[in-house]
């Protein structure tokens, strides 16, 4: 089973300030990465798919990067509403996949 | 509008059986997977399995093989989630989503509301 390893596990940001998160994969997933924001008592939402194309009505502000083992959430200047949870999820042997997600960075306001 | 809707919360004591559903409307039910993930209380998203309701293929993460069942009724549009037996550890929010596919890119584009399953005796 591929295991995912996000860093940092919390990030302290003030908003408008610039937040980079990582996501490690134990063994290439190729481009098959997506993130997820997902903000208290609600279900998570899709951002990155392809590990750098913004999902349908995502503000250009969120941006993906990376291939192979190594991948990066960047929000350029934070707003409050982005102060949430960000998973990323990879997948491998499709049809139809074995799903595995990253344990999750909180980005907290500073 | 696509939507997934899921059922509503379940308290159960340990031992009992369950079963959660997921409704999808707004779009062709048989055509896309659905995947379940479990939250537990304050941590992460763990992909459980996933099934795709037009021939009812699934898959299952090796973590929950053989303790859930995942099945689909595509005369209703509706994709389930059972336990014959509950443990305490089972308590968590349960998610469905659906997965879409961009050229050779996937991920769960849409999400139900979740459920939150309580086991307690």
């Amino acid at each position: 089973e591929i295991v995912m390893t996000q860093s940092p596990a919390t990030l302290s940001v003030s908003p408008g300030e610039r937040a980079t998160l990582s996501c490690r994969a134990s063994q290439s997933v190729s481009s098959n990465l997506a993130w997820y924001q997902q903000k208290p008592g609600q279900a998570p939402r899709l951002l990155i798919y392809g590990a750098s194309t913004r999902a349908t009505g995502i503000p250009a502000r969120f941006s993906g990067s990376g291939s192979g083992t190594e991948f990066t959430l960047t929000i350029s200047s934070l707003q409050s509403e982005d102060f949430a949870v960000y998973s990323c999820q990879q997948y491998n042997n499709w049809p139809p996949g074995e799903w595995t997600f990253g344990q999750g960075t909180k980005v907290e306001f500073k | 509008e696509v939507q997934l809707v899921q059922s509503g919360a379940e308290v159960k004591k340990p031992g009992e059986s369950l079963k959660i559903s997921c409704k999808g409307s707004g779009y062709s039910f048989t055509s896309y997977w659905i995947g379940w993930v479990r939250q537990m209380p304050g941590k992460g998203l763990e992909w459980m399995g996933i099934i795709y309701p037009g021939d009812s293929d699934t898959r299952y993460s090796p973590s929950f093989q053989g303790q859930v069942t995942i099945s689909a009724d595509k005369s209703i549009s509706t994709a389930y989630l059972q336990w014959s037996s509950l443990k305490a550890s089972d308590t968590a929010m349960f998610y469905c989503a659906r997965l879409y596919a961009w050229g050779s890119y996937r991920a769960f584009d849409y999400w139900g509301q979740g459920t939150l399953v309580t086991v307690s005796s």
